[in-house]
């Protein structure tokens, strides 16, 4: 039990489909991540959130459009993806200058 | 730039220790990490160890740092079959406005053999 809560686990989507990805963290914790990890990748940092603001977005393409709504809750929207963007998507959080992110399971995402 | 480097794969018998090696090049680093991921799981911490320390030991887990030469290993003593997972060797900045972005390392693929 991490605490770190994603749905949905796997996802298939199309090229034209728009879908999205939530995250729930319930460890009162203020900032949170999206990762992507691809097969023999490294894993690669999205979206940084702190207090629901947006502090570091590592040259993502505009097809991924985060949200934070609130501390808790971290979204992933996703519309005209490409084939090579099918990846494990992973969620984190974290205290603001805590040296530990706890991560949630992941979504699988395949783009046919 | 930023890029950690680790093997790929490393295959051990039961009750052996096991050493997984990784190098980094950002010299800002504040904290080097080690996480664990198990087949369709996130991500666990397993522990860290600040940069200006050279040695971190953790019951079975050992952590050692040459800052000199950007060489971080983590030593797992008595090797069992419940460790083997992908270990991933990660850096930290502190983001500007808040946040820790870590760097993460391809990971290391461990099998642990009866």
């Amino acid at each position: 039990e991490t605490g770190v809560t994603q749905t949905p686990r796997h996802l298939v989507m199309g090229m034209t489909n728009k879908k999205s990805l939530k995250c729930e963290q319930h460890l009162g914790h203020n900032a949170m991540y999206w990762y992507k990890q691809s097969a023999k990748k490294p894993l690669e940092l999205m979206f940084v959130y702190n207090f629901k603001e947006q502090t570091e977005n590592n040259s993502v393409p505009s097809r991924f459009s985060p949200e934070c709504p609130n501390s808790s809750h971290l979204f992933l929207h996703l519309h005209t993806l490409q084939p090579e963007d099918s990846a494990l998507y992973l969620c984190a959080s974290s205290q603001e200058d805590s040296l530990e992110q706890y991560f949630g399971p992941g979504t699988r995402l395949t783009v046919t | 730039g930023e890029d950690v480097e680790q093997s790929l794969f490393l295959s051990v018998r039961e009750g052996d220790s096991s050493v997984i090696n990784c190098t980094y090049t950002d010299s800002s680093s504040t904290y080097l990490y080690w996480y664990k991921q198990e087949p369709g799981a996130g991500l666990q911490l397993l522990t860290y160890i600040f940069s200006n320390m050279d040695m971190k030991q953790d019951q079975r887990l050992t952590v050692l740092l040459n800052k000199k030469d950007k060489h971080l290993s983590l030593r797992i003593a008595d090797t069992q079959t419940g460790d083997s997972a992908i270990y991933f060797c990660a850096e930290s900045i502190t983001v500007a406005g808040g946040g820790n972005k870590l760097t993460f390392g391809t990971g290391t693929q461990l099998k642990v053999e009866l």
